[in-house]
């Protein structure tokens, strides 16, 4: 089976970075993605990483750890805006076709 | 702009009721999903398909089933809707050989009273 890890919820203020983790467990491993949710709307996807490393799309940066089995998605210059719901999500088993979401984590941004 | 579209965004329906929820993709995507997203317990699988009359399981699929006839459509049905099927159903969508980007309708609402 699957499982991800990530914080029920998080706060920062504007301008400020912060950094949601995710930690997995899969039998085998295909890649980490992210999604963002806001109140009320459909998740988008924000970023992938299928190698170790940090992967870079503006103000928001997505890292991956195979051997941790740990990745975490890193918010910059944060904005009132950036208030949603963020999903870790991994495609892990071979025999299988389809996304395991984490429970999400809810980032509360304050002025 | 390419699109996922649920046909209901809220559905109030009573126990016992077959329920049907309605998914169309004007992307030519081989994969579809549905998920339910219910607090706390992030987005749940319920069911897949990744290509025409093809389907399969995923982690809670009790109490439901799909149909996929036409490539850009994806049905989900509940056979005898109970209360405990109430939540957000999301439906997806991604080509063959992307596992990681999906792209979501805006969901549905169910209460099932």
């Amino acid at each position: 089976g699957q499982s991800l890890e990530q914080p029920s919820e998080v706060t920062a203020v504007e301008g400020a970075i912060v950094q949601i983790n995710c930690t997995y467990q899969t039998s085998g491993f295909y890649g980490l993605s992210w999604y963002q949710q806001h109140d009320g709307g459909a998740p988008t996807f924000l970023s992938y990483n299928a190698l170790d490393g940090l992967e870079e799309t503006g103000r928001f940066s997505s890292f991956l750890s195979r051997s941790d089995s740990y990745g975490y998605l890193l918010l910059q210059e944060l904005q009132m805006k950036d208030s949603a719901s963020y999903f870790c999500a991994v495609k892990g088993d071979t025999g299988r076709r389809a996304l395991t979401f984490g429970s999400g984590t809810r980032l509360q941004v304050q002025p | 702009d390419v699109k996922v579209t649920q046909s209901s965004r809220y559905l109030v329906k009573r126990t016992g009721e077959k329920v049907f929820l309605e998914c169309v993709q004007d992307m030519d995507h081989e994969n579809m999903f549905w998920y339910r997203q219910d607090p706390g317990l992030g987005l749940r699988l319920i069911y897949f398909s990744y290509d025409v009359k093809m389907k399969e399981k995923g982690d809670i699929p009790e109490g439901y089933s799909v149909s996929r006839e036409k490539k850009e459509r994806f049905s989900l049905i509940l056979e005898s809707a109970s209360t405990n099927q109430t939540s957000m159903y999301l439906c997806a969508s991604t080509p063959r050989d992307n596992n990681y980007g999906y792209t979501f309708g805006s969901g549905t609402r169910l209460t099932v009273v």
